[in-house]
């Protein structure tokens, strides 16, 4: 069974320019969460989607932040225009039940994401 | 809020030495807690999985404890290998069913 996969692996973009990072849950899976680490900083949580809807968005950063899931499949989350302080690791998870229910949950193995 | 704190931030010991990483939390109100592993510019692997009715898993050599009323978890690690040199990180659930992670602990495991 593949697990979550996400892409790019890197990316290095210049401030201002947009950059899409795709992730591809695990099949079946319902929730898809999106978290990052910037540089010298625990990761924090972005967003969580149960199938195609949002569930709980309080992380994202600002409005230069897009995520979707159409479909309840993969998920793209968008940065535009991107800004030096988005620099950092955004990972991608994926769970069969919400998270509180004890559930695994399952990483992929991150986009870097390099603004300069 | 809940805030996750992990002691210490590295740590280098010799092969074969048993240890513990320790992980802390402000908030009992912790639905579970997960132990992940990273690897240098890898992701993070998933090792262990307390739910908050559990006081503690194990999985090979590796046996983590919860103990909510102290707010602690620890990760114990037995005959330490080189192949477990990593980043040790503990994130818990809370009731926004958001994980919520320590900074890690850095690993080293000398032949």
């Amino acid at each position: 069974e593949a697990g979550v996969t996400q892409f790019p692996s890197h990316s290095v973009i210049e401030k201002g320019q947009t950059v899409t990072l795709r992730c591809d849950p695990i099949s079946g899976h319902d929730n898809l969460y999106w978290y990052r680490r910037v540089m010298g900083k625990e990761i924090k949580f972005l967003l969580h989607f149960v199938k195609e809807s949002k569930q709980d968005e309080s992380g994202m950063p600002n409005n230069r932040f897009l995520a979707e899931r159409t479909g309840g499949t993969y998920s793209t989350l968008k940065v535009q225009p991107a800004e030096l302080e988005d620099s950092g690791v955004y990972f991608c998870a994926s769970s069969q039940r919400t998270a509180n229910t004890g559930n695994t949950i399952y990483f992929g193995e991150g986009s870097w994401l390099t603004v300069v | 809020k809940q805030e996750v704190t992990q002691i210490p931030a590295a740590l280098s010991v010799p092969e074969g030495e048993n240890l513990v990483l320790n992980c802390s939390f402000t908030d009992s109100a912790i639905y579970n807690l997960q132990w992940f592993r990273q690897d240098p510019g890898k992701g993070l692997t998933s090792l262990l999985l307390i739910q908050s009715s559990q006081r503690e898993q194990t999985s090979g050599r590796l046996n983590a404890s919860l103990d909510k009323s102290s707010g602690r978890s620890t990760l114990y690690i037995a005959a330490s290998q080189p192949g477990d040199s990593a980043t040790y990180l503990c994130a818990g659930v809370d009731s926004n069913y958001q994980l919520i992670w320590g900074a890690g602990t850095k690993l080293i495991i000398k032949p």
